[in-house]
């Protein structure tokens, strides 16, 4: 079974702090995706990366910024964690035929 | 933005089949139609895909018109564990993927 895993199922940040959210999976995937889940606004993206360091902004991208560095591997970053940004991160990845595949979540508050 | 429309919210009896539409008059012709669905707290769950003929898993079928511009999502028994969000999707592979507003189904005993 393809796994995506997320680093942290909880994190608690103070403001101005960087945060780093790191996403694995082992499926040997090209493309990955960044969404954060608010109520009430769904799933939005933020960054995805369709190749070893390739990256394309999604909707939301302020105040984010991600790598990649390793196929297998792509990571989110809070330069300067806001409380705004208090919310659920889903990293997710796709098959050859685009079959999407979510980590478990990471669920980040910021004081 | 998504390119799909999708109705807010539906429901269906316990048993009963569940269909739910999705247009995407704006379909390009390498653009895929995606379903997902996401229960309560949990991340969003693949459950079929297609590109114009008519797909079928274990979990669902996918009945796709045929100049393409909207699909139904059958779930032929919904249980009450379908409750859910669905996502109805349409993208090509190296599309960034942007998910709408989905619809809420929810499946009464």
């Amino acid at each position: 079974d393809v796994k995506v895993t997320q680093s942290s199922r909880y994190l608690v940040k103070r403001t101005g702090e960087k945060v780093f959210l790191e996403c694995v999976q082992d499926m040997d995937h090209e493309n990955m995706f960044w969404y954060r889940q608010d109520p009430g606004l769904g799933l939005r993206l933020i960054y995805f990366s369709y190749d070893v360091k390739m990256k394309e902004k999604g909707d939301i991208p302020e105040g984010y910024s991600v790598s990649r560095e390793k196929k297998e591997r792509f990571s989110l970053i809070l330069e300067s964690a806001s409380t705004n940004q208090t919310s659920m991160y889903l990293c997710a990845s796709t098959s050859i035929t685009g079959e999407l595949f979510f980590g478990e979540g990471s669920r980040l508050t910021v004081l | 933005d998504a390119k799909t429309t999708q109705p807010t919210s539906m429901d269906c009896a316990e048993g009963r089949a569940a269909n739910l539409p999705c247009n995407h008059s704006t379909i390009s012709g390498n653009e895929y139609v995606y379903w997902y669905r996401q229960i309560h707290s949990q991340g969003p769950q693949y459950i079929i895909h297609g590109l114009k003929n008519n797909e079928t898993n274990e979990m669902a079928s996918l009945i796709i018109t045929e100049d393409r511009k909207s699909s139904t999502l059958i779930l032929p028994h919904a249980t009450l564990r379908d409750t859910a969000v669905y996502y109805c999707i349409v993208r090509a592979y190296t599309d960034k993927l942007i998910f709408g507003t989905g619809t809420r189904l929810q499946v009464f005993p």
